[in-house]
């Protein structure tokens, strides 16, 4: 079955600065690439997505690439906020098999 | 926020009893996910049902017993539970699970389950 590795586990920037999460997935029929964003004692939200026709999708401070040849996807945020601090997960196959995780503390 | 809801949301269970978690979605979805969220692990697909029929049982051990009566409604039976079950169980919809469709899930806010 399809395994995703995500890193870092954790990561700590500025204010103002980028943050970059990296996820590697090990199934090439994969064809589905969701992030979401849990914060503190709430549910996992999509925050962004991309399919595996496409290799890069933006949305405002928030973009997604994929790199089907190397298998691997990642989410990058400029611009960051105190508010995007939060746990980051990645997903692949269909959208079902999740990478550990990425506490993300953004510094003000 | 209420497009899935999710009952309780605290359990606190003996490993002899029998409870059951409730979710229900309000989206008009076709698929239903149970996923089991513990502490410094990643989010564990348990079942998968699409139009009430179960497509995905990723090797969850039985005292777990899932039951998916309509597309809105999906349980999860507990019973004889081990203290390492203790955990976040969250139940998701999307609208299809058919490959190669591939959709967004929406999660509901969680149970927290605490097994004494």
């Amino acid at each position: 079955g399809e395994n995703v590795e995500q890193h870092p586990s954790t990561l700590s920037v500025q204010e103002g600065d980028s943050a970059v999460i990296k996820c590697t997935y090990s199934d090439s029929a994969s064809n589905y690439f969701p992030w979401y964003k849990q914060e503190l004692g709430k549910r996992p939200q999509l925050i962004i997505d991309i399919r595996s026709n496409v290799g890069e999708k933006k949305d405002q401070r928030i973009a997604v690439t994929l790199n089907k040849t190397a298998k691997h996807f990642s989410l990058h945020i400029t611009e960051t906020q105190p508010e995007d601090s939060a746990v980051y997960f990645c997903a692949a196959s269909r959208g079902e098999v999740f990478g550990a995780g990425t506490i993300l503390r953004v510094k003000s | 926020e209420t497009g899935v809801t999710q009952t309780p949301r605290h359990l606190v269970m003996g490993m002899t009893n029998k409870k059951s978690l409730k979710c229900e979605q309000h989206l008009g979805h076709n698929a239903m996910y149970w996923y089991k969220q513990s502490a410094k692990k990643p989010l564990e697909l348990m079942f998968v049902y699409n139009f009430k029929e179960q497509t995905e049982n990723n090797s969850v051990p039985s005292r777990f017993s899932p039951e998916c009566p309509n597309s809105s409604h999906l349980f999860l039976h507990l019973h004889t539970l081990q203290p390492e079950d203790s955990a976040l169980y969250l139940c998701a919809s999307s609208q299809d699970f058919r490959t190669p469709v591939t959709d967004t899930q929406y999660f509901g806010p969680g149970t927290r389950l605490t097994v004494l």
